[in-house]
């Protein structure tokens, strides 16, 4: 199975702040990772799909990049309903697995 | 708009067998794969399987002996049975359908609550 890690955990930003989330895979994935977005007692929205592809209706401060183990989500500027938690998830084999989440939080 | 609903029982006891339905609206069904998707209170997502219009399923190895998927192509739905539940398996299970090309989530149901509590 692949196992997917994500980096920090936890991070405290600021509106207008430029953000960066790392997701590592156990082995390669390609670029079958997927970024989603989760709001307390909600489910999860999909961002970005296949690495780097903005998902439509996503807003373009968003991004993503990488390739094979090392994957970047990229928000350019904060904005008030980016506050969330966040999963990156691998869809290159099953079992399908994901990223133990990023907990964005305003400073 | 393509939407998904979940619909089951919010609590059970152990040992009982988890039975969940999943209805889509606003699209159909067929020539798409669905899955199930679970989260533990407070903790991360894990994926419970997929399954094709066609009856093709592939469910993840971890709970592998205890699922069962099925889908009801004339009712636009698709279930979910997770036999000899315990206090691990309390979680909001979610219904998404997996986006075509690369394999992704793309529409999601709310998500239920499942408690199992004896």
């Amino acid at each position: 199975d692949i196992q997917m890690t994500q980096s920090p955990s936890s991070l405290s930003a600021s509106i207008g702040d430029r953000v960066t989330i790392t997701c590592r895979a156990s082995q390669s994935v390609s670029v079958y990772l997927n970024w989603y977005l989760q709001k307390p007692g909600k489910a999860p929205k999909l961002l970005i799909y296949a690495a780097s592809s903005l998902q439509s209706g996503v807003p373009s401060r968003f991004s993503g990049s990488g390739s094979g183990t090392d994957f970047t989500l990229t928000i350019s500027s904060l904005q008030p309903e980016d506050f969330a938690t966040y999963y990156c998830q691998q869809s290159y084999s099953t079992p399908y697995s994901f990223g133990q989440g990023t907990k964005l939080e305003i400073k | 708009q393509v939407q998904l609903q979940e619909s089951g029982p919010g609590l059970m006891k152990p040992s009982e067998t988890l039975s969940l339905t999943c209805t889509v609206s606003g699209g159909s069904i067929s020539s798409y794969y669905w899955s199930w998707i679970r989260q533990p209170p407070g903790k991360g997502l894990e994926w419970i399987g997929y399954i094709h219009n066609s009856g093709s399923t592939n469910y993840n190895p971890s709970l592998k002996s205890r699922v069962t998927m099925s889908i009801d192509t004339s009712k636009n739905h698709f279930s979910l049975k997770l036999s000899s539940v315990t206090a691990a398996d309390t979680a909001v299970y979610f219904c998404a359908r997996v986006g075509r090309g690369y394999v992704n989530f793309d529409y999601w149901g709310q998500g239920t609550l499942v408690t199992v509590s004896s």
